[in-house]
């Protein structure tokens, strides 16, 4: 079956820090894969995503690349900001059906 | 823009009562969801629709029901609210197809006294 298992949190970093969020997946076929953030308040809007092997994703500074060979998708940043803060989502699309996938997500604290 | 509204944002009830939570999008889409959000649990999907007429359960369907009579709405009831169905509850479409993302609302905070 399809499952997304993401990295525990919270993460807390200083501003301008590195971020890596990890994640795996586990899915049938060749997924779409995604990362969302989800501020306080609000519901989850899409960070960036990736559709095939090798693609890599970005936007707002953030980058991951779809990992077939290692099942991965980590996200990464090269230098946080105090607005980064908020919860991190990984999720599939299947290869079959309309649904979505996520894992636990992970939350981001980056403090000055 | 394009957009899927919520209502209403916060809403508290007692338990028994019936509750029926909005959703509305301006998207065109045919695939509609709806999750619950709880802290140690993510996200949960509680309902699923992929055109009008057509409704699926989720992972935690039960003591929830959805009907489609339209593209746009997917309202989600709560036939008698218990205290473990406190939660924010979250609206999402998408285009048909892996690569299309989920779109979400920005949710419902519900709780049940």
């Amino acid at each position: 079956g399809n499952s997304v298992t993401q990295m525990e949190g919270p993460v807390t970093l200083s501003e301008e820090a590195f971020l890596t969020i990890n994640c795996t997946y586990t899915a049938t076929g060749y997924p779409s894969l995604f990362w969302y953030v989800q501020y306080p308040g609000e519901g989850l809007q899409l960070l960036l995503k990736a559709t095939k092997a090798d693609d890599k994703g970005s936007n707002k500074g953030f980058e991951a690349t779809y990992r077939k060979e290692t099942t991965s998708f980590h996200l990464e940043k090269g230098s946080v900001q105090v607005s980064d803060s908020a919860v991190y989502f990984c999720a599939l699309s299947g290869w079959t059906g309309n649904q979505f996938y996520f894992g636990t997500g992970t939350s981001l604290t980056v403090i000055p | 823009d394009a957009e899927i509204t919520q209502s209403p944002r916060h809403k508290i009830t007692e338990t028994g009562r019936q509750v029926t939570l909005a959703c509305h999008q301006t998207w065109n889409h045919n695939n509609m969801f709806w999750y619950r959000q709880d802290l140690g649990h993510g996200l949960r999907l509680i309902h699923y629709s992929y055109g009008v007429q057509d409704t699926n359960k989720g992972e935690v369907s039960d003591g929830y029901s959805v009907s489609r009579s339209n593209t746009e709405d997917l309202p989600l009831t709560l036939e008698s609210a218990a205290s473990s169905q406190t939660s924010v509850y979250f609206c999402a479409s998408r285009e048909t197809g892996e690569n299309s993302p989920l779109h979400f609302g920005n949710g419902t905070r519900l709780t049940v006294t």
